[in-house]
């Protein structure tokens, strides 16, 4: 079936360094891509998404690019900062399957002053 | 716009124990789902309901684990009996269509103990 794997974490960046968490997925259909967010405390947020190949989802200085040749949809950000400091969760959903979501295992990053 | 709201936010029980959860979703979504977050793992899709019937239920522990969605508005989660292995996080999400690339919006989630 649909799966999701993301880099393990924890993830710790000094501010202004350049971000990166990897994420692949194993699909039989043309998913639709996603990034959610969970800050402390908080529920999960759409952070981001991509509905086909080459798509660009940005939002909040954060970047994925929808790779269909490599299977992937990398996060990134040029500068985090210290509240970027959450859990980053790739997702994916196949609108042929009822649009639920399948995750990864999340990816927690802590940015340090 | 009111969020997803759920109810409570935390539950302790002893194994054994029967427990509920409600979610009341965003005013006019007609699709609610029920998602099980173990620590460290991401969400994982318990039951998808679309209305007051059922779309998705095949992850769902048919065995203890129930779920209804009366009028095709708030919905209950109930476990019983509880095991150890239920403790996790919660959550309820719904999106205002079926299918598709539309958001889907979370509730806070209900941490569950199983002692």
């Amino acid at each position: 079936g649909d799966s999701v794997t993301q880099m393990e974490g924890p993830v710790t960046l000094s501010e202004e360094a350049f971000l990166t968490i990897n994420c692949t997925y194993t699909a039989t259909g043309y998913p639709s891509l996603f990034w959610y967010v969970q800050y402390p405390g908080e529920g999960l947020q759409l952070l981001l998404k991509a509905t086909k190949a080459d798509d660009k989802g940005s939002n909040k200085g954060f970047e994925a690019t929808y790779r269909k040749e490599t299977t992937s949809f990398h996060l990134e950000k040029g500068s985090v900062q210290v509240s970027d400091s959450a859990v980053y969760f790739c997702a994916l959903s196949d609108p042929n399957q009822g649009g639920k979501l399948i995750f990864g295992q999340g990816t927690e990053l802590s940015v340090k002053p | 716009e009111a969020g997803v709201a759920q109810s409570p936010r935390y539950k302790i029980i002893e194994k054994r124990q029967s427990v509920a959860f409600w979610c009341n979703p965003i005013s006019g979504h007609a699709t609610l789902y029920w998602y099980q977050q173990i620590l460290g793992q991401g969400p994982k899709l318990l039951i998808q309901f679309q209305n007051n019937g059922v779309v998705d239920d095949s992850q769902l522990p048919k065995d203890r684990f129930s779920a209804e969605r009366l009028k095709g508005v708030d919905s209950t989660l109930k476990i019983q009996p509880a095991k150890l292995e239920d403790s996790a996080v919660y959550l309820c999400a719904s999106i205002s269509t079926g299918t598709g690339i539309n958001e889907q919006f979370f509730g806070p989630g209900t941490r569950l103990t199983v002692l």
